[in-house]
């Protein structure tokens, strides 16, 4: 069975920091690229950053570019996603989600149930 | 950053009723656009990939169309358990973009 699970969310004070990991079982998760999509309180979704198959290649939206890092050990099948100077734009679900690249396209699927991150004053 | 929007932002329709949600794009995305359904207080799940491929286990009703910069989603007969929100994404160009969503809403 395909599962992939976030775990690491919680409540954070403004400025400070989390780190929240994704286990992914049921695929082959070296064969996947890796993303964070978050969605804040009652909003749509928005995607975050990507990491490819071996690591080498990354991405982050503008908002989160300079503070969050993801990164992933293949050996452990987890994707991670550091995140650092936390302000209240930063409050949502964040959902892990592989992307398979077939033939130069990508997509979302599986995807993780989310875990919750609140960052308050 | 390529915008898409989503018309309508909501509808209501019936058991039975045949939908269409459209999801427009700022440029030309040739036909990298998958649509995703999210049901009340779950995670996304892909429904079409590439703009017309059926994610494999999806119900054969839904179906997507389009190329460049205009798609569409479509439920040929709609089943109470399409209650939830749509969304569309582009793959062409990161970042990586979604659609402000389609809120559907069974009478």
């Amino acid at each position: 069975e395909v599962q992939v699970v976030e775990s690491g969310g919680g409540l954070v004070q403004w400025g400070g920091s989390l780190r929240l990991s994704c286990a992914a079982s049921g695929f082959t998760f070296s064969g996947y690229w890796m993303h964070w999509v978050r969605q804040a309180p009652g909003k749509g979704l928005v995607w975050v950053s990507r990491i490819s198959k071996d690591g080498t290649s990354i991405s982050y939206a503008d908002s989160v570019k300079g503070r969050f890092t993801i990164s992933r050990d293949n050996a452990k099948n987890t994707l991670y996603l550091q995140m650092n100077s936390l302000g209240a734009e930063d409050t949502a679900v964040y959902y892990c989600a592989g992307d398979p690249d077939s033939s130069g396209y990508s997509w979302f699927d599986p995807w993780g149930q989310g875990t919750l991150v609140t960052v308050s004053s | 950053d390529i915008q898409m929007t989503q018309s309508p932002s909501s509808l209501s329709a019936s058991v039975g009723d045949r939908v269409t949600i459209t999801c427009r794009a700022s440029q030309s995305i040739r036909n990298y656009l998958n649509w995703y359904q999210q049901k009340p207080g779950k995670a996304p799940n892909l429904l079409i990939h590439a703009a017309s491929g059926l994610q494999s286990g999806v119900p054969s009703r839904f179906s997507g169309s389009g190329s460049a910069t205009e798609f569409t989603l479509t439920i040929s007969s709609l089943q109470p358990e399409d209650l939830a929100t749509y969304y569309c994404q582009q793959s062409y160009k990161i970042p990586y973009t979604f659609g402000q969503g389609t809120r559907l809403e069974i009478k």
